[in-house]
């Protein structure tokens, strides 16, 4: 079974701050996800990456792949408040149905 | 995009009563389905994994004979609490990956149910 660490665990900003998120582990993955969770409802994927090195962008949000496959990080550029919400990562590995979560980030953005 | 539905969305329920969850995938359809327990502010906590016409697996430390997982088709598994204790109050989620899904394939959750036994 993987371990996987995620830091900080809350993070409480204000607005047009930058931020980021930390998710390590001792294991090589063949995948990792990374997922929003707002109060009261289920995860939502974000991006997934699986090529060690990989940095994908989604407006705001960038997400990075270590070049190991050990670790992964996720910066947010100028957050705003919608951007509140609890951050989960997530490792794959071929050949296992479940997926791994980390501890999650609780990311409070006030205005 | 692939929706999941859980149903209820809150429950109540007495000490000692049952309480059943449905969790449908509406628009694929889904071998496996997970089931999770979160608490307040903490991450998701892997309870079983539901295969469709087989039974499920349950993680270390959970009881299947109180969280009964039953996934009688491609698109629907439930979970019921047996004999249901305040300590059971929580949120509970599931996920469904798609037939055919690999490791790194995403996965459709529901928007949870949050069981409250008094």
């Amino acid at each position: 079974t993987q371990l996987l660490e995620q830091s900080p665990q809350f993070l409480s900003i204000q607005e047009g701050e930058n931020l980021t998120v930390y998710c390590n582990s001792s294991s090589v993955f063949s995948s990792l996800q990374w997922y929003r969770q707002e109060p009261g409802e289920g995860p939502v994927l974000l991006v997934t990456v699986v090529t060690g090195g990989e940095v994908k962008k989604l407006k705001r949000l960038t997400f990075q792949f270590g070049d190991a496959r050990k670790d992964s990080s996720l910066h947010i550029t100028a957050a705003q408040p919608g951007d509140t919400g609890l951050y989960l990562c997530a490792a794959g590995n071929s050949g296992y149905s479940t997926l791994t979560f980390g501890k999650g980030t609780m990311l409070l953005v006030s205005p | 995009g692939a929706v999941v539905s859980q149903h209820p969305s809150r429950v109540i329920c007495k000490s000692g009563t049952s309480v059943k969850i449905e969790c449908r995938s509406l628009d694929f359809q889904a071998t496996t389905m997970f089931w999770y327990r979160q608490f307040p502010k903490q991450s998701l906590m892997l309870m079983a994994t539901s295969n469709e016409g087989s039974k499920a697996t349950y993680e270390q430390g959970v009881e299947k004979d109180k969280f009964l997982i039953n996934h009688a088709s491609l698109t629907l598994s439930t979970l019921t609490v047996t004999s249901a204790h305040p300590e059971d109050s929580s949120f509970y989620i599931c996920s469904a990956s798609e037939q055919g899904a690999s490791y790194n394939s995403p996965l459709h959750f529901g928007n949870g149910t949050r069981l409250t036994v008094t």
